[in-house]
């Protein structure tokens, strides 16, 4: 079963809006990465949160963690056409070989 | 530098045929990784390669599905007697540190089994 629940899981923005996804996961976590999906194909990935971090920054992006929650925010700030893509988020669980994805959460702008 | 490329990038078959995925990752990274994405859904973890060994195999949905690494490099993912369930993006990412570093994807292989 997959580790993390993200939601909502459609979002749908005007260009310069913010947009706020949510990912929940159920086991104690080393780290907490963000990747993005356009067409269905390959990932890029976007920032890694360690367990000990409660928020980071990248550009336009702003990850928080929450672990006694266990659960990160991913906001993307002044929205742009471009951003239209699927969000995904990405957690190792401790004693494990996996790193299990999300459902994701997918996001039209609209321009 | 080039990136993780996979072959074929699409790939269509007849239920029961055999097919083989290949995935190149970049040059230098120990750790290989193979997913599987059914449409409209997240990506499900198959199986982790730490140079040529693979220490949990327990992601591969059935005895179907095997892999391989060798000269800690290029990997196959073969799928035997496909079924119309396997139809997915089989997608592939490597990095060098295993899972606290960045994973680099591929770009996938779209299967799809008639």
């Amino acid at each position: 079963s997959q580790q993390g629940e993200e939601d909502p899981q459609a979002l749908s923005i005007q260009e310069g809006e913010n947009a706020t996804m949510n990912c929940s996961y159920k086991t104690s976590i080393n780290n907490l990465q963000w990747y993005r999906q356009n067409s269905g194909r390959g990932l890029v990935h976007l920032i890694l949160i360690r367990s000990n971090e409660r928020e980071k920054h990248s550009g336009r992006l702003r990850v928080t963690l929450d672990t006694s929650k266990k659960s990160s925010s991913l906001l993307i700030t002044a929205s742009r056409a471009a951003d239209t893509a699927s969000y995904f988020c990405a957690t190792d669980a401790f004693n494990t070989d996996k790193l299990i994805f999300g459902t994701g959460t997918r996001l039209q702008v609209f321009p | 530098g080039a990136g993780v490329s996979q072959s074929p990038s699409n790939k269509v078959t007849e239920k029961g045929k055999d097919v083989e995925l290949r995935c190149d990752p970049i040059s230098g990274h120990t750790a290989l990784y193979w997913y599987r994405q059914s449409l409209g859904q997240g990506l499900e973890f198959l199986i982790y390669f730490q140079g040529n060994s693979a220490p949990d195999k327990s992601g591969l949905p059935s005895d179907r599905f095997s892999a391989e690494r060798t000269g800690g490099s290029v990997s196959t993912l073969t799928i035997q007697r496909t079924q119309q369930e396997d139809s997915a993006v089989y997608l592939c990412a490597s990095n060098r540190f295993g899972l606290t570093d960045t994973q680099y994807f591929g770009p996938g292989t779209r299967l799809t089994v008639l």
